[in-house]
């Protein structure tokens, strides 16, 4: 894999289903992940930073692994709510490249009631 | 919210002109970065500076410039500017390790016509 790649891209769910997404990046030179939910007309709001293999982070109902030695990420949304409509992006931070973040093209997900 | 903010919100232009954007980085984070969003793709890194001076830059050609101030907020250049930079540009802002979270403005949409 050379680029960062976001699957699906896009997501129809009802309220109360639980959800994931995967982020695939390139394993060599690894440095970090992050994970962003975004928001029409908002900032994009920091989810997690992922840096050791095997991490796991969790913030409420939404979770994330890490596995950088195949070089993915899962996004995990436990019982989706209408709010957790967003546009979820994943950055590859390759290592002694200064932090900056390669995107994946997002997965818009889209909680109806 | 996360503390950076953008200016303008919107702008239109036409082709050949010149274009600057501002970034007010959150208190306390001395890097700055700058992402370019066209329709349907990732935020690509343009560039990002450190303490004033650059240090590291994307696939973007001369005609996109920056600054920093002694305060860290930062400026976007564009000249002579093409239909194809219309676009949605990001700033973020961190403290200096690559594996901080990087706080995003909600950036500013610049249409050229």
């Amino acid at each position: 894999i050379l680029n960062v790649e976001q699957s699906p891209q896009s997501l129809h769910v009802q309220e109360g289903d639980s959800t994931n997404f995967t982020c695939s990046f390139p394993s060599s030179n690894f440095y970090a992940l992050h994970w962003y939910r975004w928001e029409t007309a908002k900032s994009p709001e920091a989810l997690f930073v992922m840096t050791l293999n095997g991490d796991e982070k969790k913030k409420g109902r939404i979770s994330a692994t890490l596995n950088t030695k195949e070089g993915y990420s899962y996004l995990y949304i436990k019982g989706s709510q209408p709010e957790d409509s967003a546009t979820y992006l994943c950055a590859s931070v390759p290592y002694n490249q200064g932090g900056k973040l390669i995107f994946g093209q997002g997965t818009e997900l889209s909680v109806k009631p | 919210e996360t503390g950076v903010t953008q200016s303008p919100t919107h702008l239109i232009k036409t082709r050949g002109q010149q274009v600057t954007l501002r970034c007010s980085s959150q208190s306390g984070h001395n890097t700055v970065s700058w992402y370019q969003q066209a329709l349907g793709q990732g935020p690509q890194f343009i560039f990002q500076y450190y303490r004033e001076e650059e240090n590291g830059r994307g696939n973007f050609p001369p005609r996109f410039s920056g600054l920093q101030f002694p305060n860290y907020s930062s400026e976007l250049n564009v000249n002579a500017l093409e239909l194809d930079d219309s676009a949605l540009y990001l700033c973020a802002s961190r403290q200096a390790s690559s594996t901080d979270t990087q706080y995003f403005g909600p950036g500013t949409r610049l249409t050229v016509l």
